[in-house]
C-alpha cells in the first residue's frame, strides 16, 4: 500500500450496532486524525493521536473512541451508532514536522438507519 | 471562539482568474492551509502560509496577512478540472486544524 487507506469504503448500519472504521498509513507519520465531514460544515476533528500510544479528543468526540497501538493503525469505533453519526469519515496523517501537511485517506461513507 | 469564514460558492469562466477569500479567528496561529476537494474524493494539499505575503506555485498562489486574519487563494488560467471545493484551514496553538466549510468553485466554459 502507498499512503493512507481506509475500510470499508461505505457502510449502512442499524442504529445501536457497534462499528469500527479502519485506517492504516505506511508513511511512518507520527500524527493521525479522524474527521467527519457533513454537508455545509467544515471538517470536524473527532479524535487525534500525536504518536503511537497516545490519543486526544477533538471537537466532536462523543460517541466515538480510538486506539493507537502502533504507528500505522488508527481505528475509530462507534460503540452504539446513532443516526446523527451518518457522515463521511476521513482519516488523515502528518509527520508533525515542517508544515504539518495532512494527508487524507479516501474516506468512509457511513449511513446509520 | 475559533472560526473560519469563506464564501459558500463561486462561479468563474474557463481561462479566467478567480480569488477565493478566507478570514480566520483562532486561539494562536501556526499557519494557514488551502486544500482542494473534488466531489466524492478526499481533500488534497495545495498550499501552506505561515509568514505574510504571497506564495506562488504554478497556476495557484496563496496570500496571507496575519495582522488582518486574512488569506486568499488565487487560481489563474482556470481549467474545467479546477471545478472543486476549496477548503481553508488555520492551525491553532495546539497545532490542530480549524476548517472552513469550503468554497464550491464552478467553472463554466
Amino acid at each position: 500500500i502507498a499512503g493512507i487507506t481506509q475500510a470499508p469504503t461505505s457502510q449502512i448500519l442499524a442504529a445501536g450496532r457497534r462499528m469500527t472504521l479502519r485506517c492504516t498509513q505506511d508513511m511512518r507519520h507520527n500524527a493521525m486524525y479522524w474527521y467527519r465531514q457533513d454537508l455545509g460544515l467544515g471538517l470536524r476533528l473527532i479524535h487525534y493521536s500525536n504518536t503511537a500510544g497516545t490519543t486526544g479528543k477533538g471537537e466532536v468526540p462523543d460517541g466515538y473512541s480510538v486506539s493507537r497501538a502502533n504507528t500505522d493503525d488508527f481505528p475509530l469505533t462507534l460503540a452504539s451508532a446513532v443516526p446523527s453519526q451518518t457522515s463521511v469519515y476521513f482519516c488523515a496523517s502528518s509527520d508533525g514536522r515542517d508544515n504539518n501537511e495532512q494527508f487524507f485517506g479516501p474516506g468512509t461513507r457511513l449511513t446509520v438507519l | 471562539g475559533q472560526n473560519i469564514d469563506q464564501p459558500t460558492e463561486m462561479t468563474a469562466t474557463e481561462g479566467a482568474i478567480v480569488q477565493i477569500n478566507c478570514t480566520y479567528q483562532t486561539s494562536g496561529f501556526n499557519g494557514l492551509f488551502w486544500y482542494q476537494q473534488h466531489a466524492g474524493e478526499a481533500p488534497t494539499f495545495l498550499s501552506y502560509n505561515v509568514l505574510d505575503g504571497l506564495e506562488e506555485k504554478g497556476r495557484f498562489s496563496s496570500f496571507l496577512s496575519r495582522s488582518k486574519g486574512y488569506s486568499y487563494l488565487l487560481l489563474k488560467e482556470l481549467q474545467m478540472k479546477d471545478s472543486a471545493s476549496y477548503l481553508c484551514a488555520a492551525m491553532d496553538s495546539n497545532y490542530q486544524l480549524i476548517w472552513g466549510a469550503g468554497t464550491k468553485l464552478i467553472i463554466k466554459p
